[in-house]
């Protein structure tokens, strides 16, 4: 069956430094991959997409990589700040519908 | 624009009781998604509906069904609560973009089955 994991325990960062998050997934082939954040009580945020013909894809302080062969993204953030503490989720997604699979996610805490 | 809003934010049942919980989109998107998000198994994809019709659907029992009217908004129902469907049930909606699509979120309702 597909699976998606994601760092199971929190990843605790000091402020200034780059987060570097995983997800990896099993008997699956994706088109795309999608992460997103997600703040407590509230519904996830999409952050950056990338699809199985890119390498790489950047947005900011955000660089997110794909490989298929390894099966694996890799979610980074530069210069992180207090701020970006919350928990990051990444879906995988095939074709035009909307169903997403979803890793369970990682909680990241930013601190000073 | 106003983002996806859910109705109501939280909600408080008895087992065997039914539910109703409602998902307005953003204007122009007309897919709409229901998933259901509890700290064991994490999000869930319960069921898309694309112009009234369901699109896709989940590995959820009958008990949970949706619908979308024909302005988009899409409601979900979970007939005979059982204490496991306590969490939190996310609506989402997108808007195609070349052949992939961005889930945008609604705030999601919180369901608490006694």
């Amino acid at each position: 069956s597909q699976k998606i994991e994601q760092n199971s325990e929190a990843l605790n960062i000091q402020e200034g430094k780059t987060a570097t998050l995983t997800c990896n997934y099993t008997n699956y082939s994706p088109a795309y991959l999608q992460w997103y954040r997600q703040d407590p009580g509230r519904g996830p945020v999409f952050l950056l997409l990338i699809r199985e013909n890119e390498k790489e894809k950047r947005k900011e302080r955000l660089k997110v990589t794909f490989d298929t062969t390894l099966k694996q993204s890799l979610f980074h953030i530069t210069a992180s700040q207090p701020a970006d503490s919350a928990t990051y989720l990444c879906a995988l997604g095939h074709g035009t519908a909307s169903k997403l699979t979803f890793g369970t996610g990682t909680r990241l805490q930013v601190t000073l | 624009k106003a983002g996806v809003t859910q109705t109501p934010r939280y909600l408080i049942k008895t087992r065997g009781q039914q539910v109703t919980l409602s998902c307005s989109p953003i204007s122009g998107h007309r897919s709409v998604s229901w998933y259901q998000q509890t700290p064991g198994q994490g999000l869930q994809f319960l069921f898309e509906y694309f112009s009234e019709t369901q699109r896709n659907k989940g590995n959820f029992p009958g008990r949970f069904s949706g619908r979308q009217f024909s302005n988009s908004r899409s409601e979900m129902n979970v007939s005979t609560l059982e204490l496991g469907d306590s969490a939190l049930y996310l609506c989402a909606s997108s808007s195609l973009t070349g052949t992939q699509e961005t889930q945008y979120f609604g705030p999601g309702t919180r369901l608490l089955v006694l």
